[in-house]
């Protein structure tokens, strides 16, 4: 059974920090990676894609891969209260031709004015 | 901005009716999905769809479940009997295949299945 692990939280961070959120995965041979921004209520945005390892960074956001560990990792720096969501980690399997998405449970995401 | 849209937003149905849930998936893509979410749960996989057939489908698809895609811009969810189980958001969610950017999946705002 592929996972994709993350803790749920909710991450509380003070308006202007940087919040750090974590996901792995069982599926070693797994080469797509993505993060999803849900508000409640609403449905999955795409904020980043990575494929190779290292960081991908794109405004305020820097995704960052580690293959060997497994890990894939979301930072949002000037956090504003308006990232207060759920974030969900997303992964496409090995050899998987329908390249379907295997999503973690999310975590909560909490901005503090 | 192309989007991916959905109708209805909210269906509320009596347990065992059909139910067909509509998609219009980003014009110039060629791969979509359907995903449901169990308030409170994980976004979960059902079926995926390609060049007019289906390429993979879940354990939750069961024979209850079909897709379709009736023209060249609508595709279809229907679930024959309703389950009290069933109640959950459904997002459609499409494709491109252009390189790597191609396996980036958009998805539609979802429709609310309330069977009762």
């Amino acid at each position: 059974q592929k996972e994709v692990e993350q803790n749920s939280g909710p991450l509380s961070v003070p308006e202007g920090a940087i919040a750090s959120l974590n996901c792995t995965y069982s599926d070693r041979g797994s080469q797509s990676f993505f993060w999803y921004r849900q508000y409640s209520g609403k449905s999955p945005e795409l904020i980043m894609s990575i494929y190779s390892n290292g960081d991908k960074e794109d405004g305020r956001f820097t995704a960052q891969l580690n293959k060997a560990s497994q890990y894939v990792s979301l930072l949002i720096r000037d956090s504003q209260p308006s990232d207060s969501a759920t974030y969900l980690c997303a992964v496409n399997p090995w050899m998987d031709s329908s390249y379907k998405l295997i999503f973690g449970s999310g975590t909560r995401l909490l901005v503090r004015p | 901005e192309p989007e991916v849209t959905q109708t209805p937003s909210h269906q509320v149905t009596q347990m065992g009716q059909e139910v067909i849930l509509r998609c219009v998936p980003i014009s110039n893509h060629l791969y979509f999905y359907w995903y449901r979410q169990i308030l409170g749960q994980k976004v979960e996989f059902l079926v995926s769809f390609y060049n007019n057939e289906i390429s993979e489908k879940s354990e939750i698809f069961d024979d209850q479940f079909s897709v379709e895609r009736p023209d060249g811009s609508n595709f279809t969810l229907k679930i024959r009997s309703t389950k009290l189980e069933d109640s959950a958001m459904y997002f459609c969610a499409s494709r491109g295949t252009s390189g790597r950017r191609g396996n980036e999946q958009f998805f539609g705002p979802g429709t609310r299945l309330t069977v009762l």
